[in-house]
């Protein structure tokens, strides 16, 4: 079946860096879309960055030029690299493969990112 | 596109029918217009994609429909299991995706 495992997360001071990553199994990885998805505390969700098929990428505004999403077609993983993070990057990081109606139809479990000094 | 969805709480018994309401900025053409669902501490399921298409797995009680501007949820009979936070999500645009802020469905 479908897995979306993400790991990486914890606590980092402002200005710091963070590396998520979502293994994936149970699907062709390689032309799947994939999705960062964040939730801060008792908030609703927010996308965050896309990488498509073809390996095009897209931002949000809120983390265009601080956040990098690449994935490792060998190893099945999404990745993302977070950079100059803020307390408002608080949340927890989903990652979702995208489904064939402009959905996210496969979700991990999610990981927690703070950022506090 | 925004995504304001209606009522932000509703509170209702089991076996009741619910109907959650998803309003766009701007008509959604395309059709890319989905529904979750998330229990708390969990991630989001996929409910609904295409507005009315039941993602795998989904009970026969959830439904979508809608076009333009006005989307719907309708769950038919409600089951313990179904009280939970449901956004709206659009695909499509700057940016790439959009969510709704959420009803959540509370027991009554």
């Amino acid at each position: 079946q479908v897995q979306l495992v993400e790991s990486g997360g914890g606590v980092v001071q402002p200005g710091g860096s963070l590396r998520l990553s979502c293994a994936t199994s149970g699907f062709t990885f390689s032309p799947s879309g994939m999705r960062w998805v964040r939730q801060a505390p008792a908030q609703g969700l927010e996308w965050v960055a896309l990488i498509r098929y073809n390996d095009i990428k897209e931002y949000a505004d809120s983390v265009e030029g601080r956040f990098t999403i690449s994935r490792d077609k060998s190893k099945n993983t999404v990745y993302l690299q977070m950079n100059s993070l803020t307390t408002e990057d608080t949340a927890v990081y989903y990652c979702a493969r995208a489904g064939s109606g402009g959905d996210l139809d496969y979700w991990g479990q999610g990981t927690l990112v703070t950022v506090s000094s | 596109i925004v995504l304001t969805q209606s009522p932000g709480i509703v509170s209702l018994s089991p076996g009741e029918r619910a109907t959650l309401s998803c309003r766009a900025s701007h008509s959604v053409a395309s059709n890319y217009l989905a529904w979750y669902q998330q229990k708390f501490g969990q991630a989001p399921r996929l409910l609904i994609y295409g507005v009315s298409t039941r993602a795998t797995g989904i009970p026969d009680r959830f439904s979508g429909s809608g076009s333009g501007t006005d989307f719907t949820l309708t769950i038919s009979r409600l089951e313990p299991e179904d009280f939970a936070v449901y956004y709206c999500q659009h695909y499509g645009g700057s940016p790439a995706y959009t969510f709704g802020q959420g009803t959540k469905l509370e027991i009554k």
